[in-house]
């Protein structure tokens, strides 16, 4: 299977900040990463697929980039609304596995 | 617009079989590169992918529970069966219930809101 790995498990931040959220795969995946947004006790919503292309209705503060192994989640200008935990996951090969999540607070 | 919606038992026992059903409306799972999948999050922890199916048959299961589990569809009722086998209290979780379009490279883009199941005695 492949494994991803993201960092940071945490990230403290502010409104208004930048922050960056990096995953990587344990071998190459093309651009076949996708990231999640999941706030307490709600489904996870799809933010990024393909690495960097944004679903349909997410704000434009948000970016990804990457390809191979090493992709980031960019988010700029964070609002109120963005602090959540964020996954990634691969969709190169099944299993299509998640990384472990980063938790953005306050 | 496409929706999903999950059930089952909320309580098993170990060593219960374990089924879920999804609901789905708003697509076709005959549609080719259309999947359902399952994805389950234990409390407090990350995400699992679990199961897909799509609608020419093809079935994908974790490698860690393959020996567990049996992912069925009723394509005339728009439903998707997740069966789990030999149940254990690690299995405690919400299930979730995932579309996803062009064989799913681009990711679940439609979520049901969960399931949750406990396994205790």
């Amino acid at each position: 299977d492949i494994q991803m790995t993201q960092s940071p498990s945490s990230l403290s931040a502010s409104v208004g900040d930048r922050v960056t959220i990096t995953c990587r795969a344990s071998q190459s995946i093309s651009s076949l990463l996708n990231w999640y947004q999941q706030k307490p006790g709600k489904a996870p919503k799809l933010l990024i697929y393909a690495a960097s292309s944004l679903e349909s209705g997410v704000p434009s503060r948000f970016s990804g980039s990457g390809s191979g192994t090493d992709f980031t989640l960019t988010i700029t200008g964070l609002q109120p609304e963005d602090f959540a935990t964020y996954y990634c996951q691969q969709s190169y090969t099944t299993p299509y596995t998640f990384g472990r999540g980063t938790k953005l607070e306050i | 617009q496409i929706t999903l919606k999950e059930s089952g038992p909320t309580l098993v026992k170990p060593t219960q079989t374990l089924t879920l059903t999804c609901t789905f409306s708003g697509f076709s799972l005959s549609t080719s590169g259309v999947g359902v999948g399952w994805i389950r999050q234990p409390p407090g922890k990350a995400l699992e992918w679990v199961a897909l199916i799509y609608g020419n048959g093809d079935k994908r299961y974790s490698s860690s529970l393959k020996s567990r589990l049996t992912i069925t569809e009723d394509t005339s009722k728009n439903q998707v069966f997740l069966i789990m086998t030999n149940m254990d209290p690690l299995d405690t979780a919400t299930y979730y219930c995932t579309h996803s379009g062009s064989s799913s490279i681009y990711g679940m883009d439609v979520w049901g809101q969960g399931t949750t199941v406990t396994v205790s005695s």
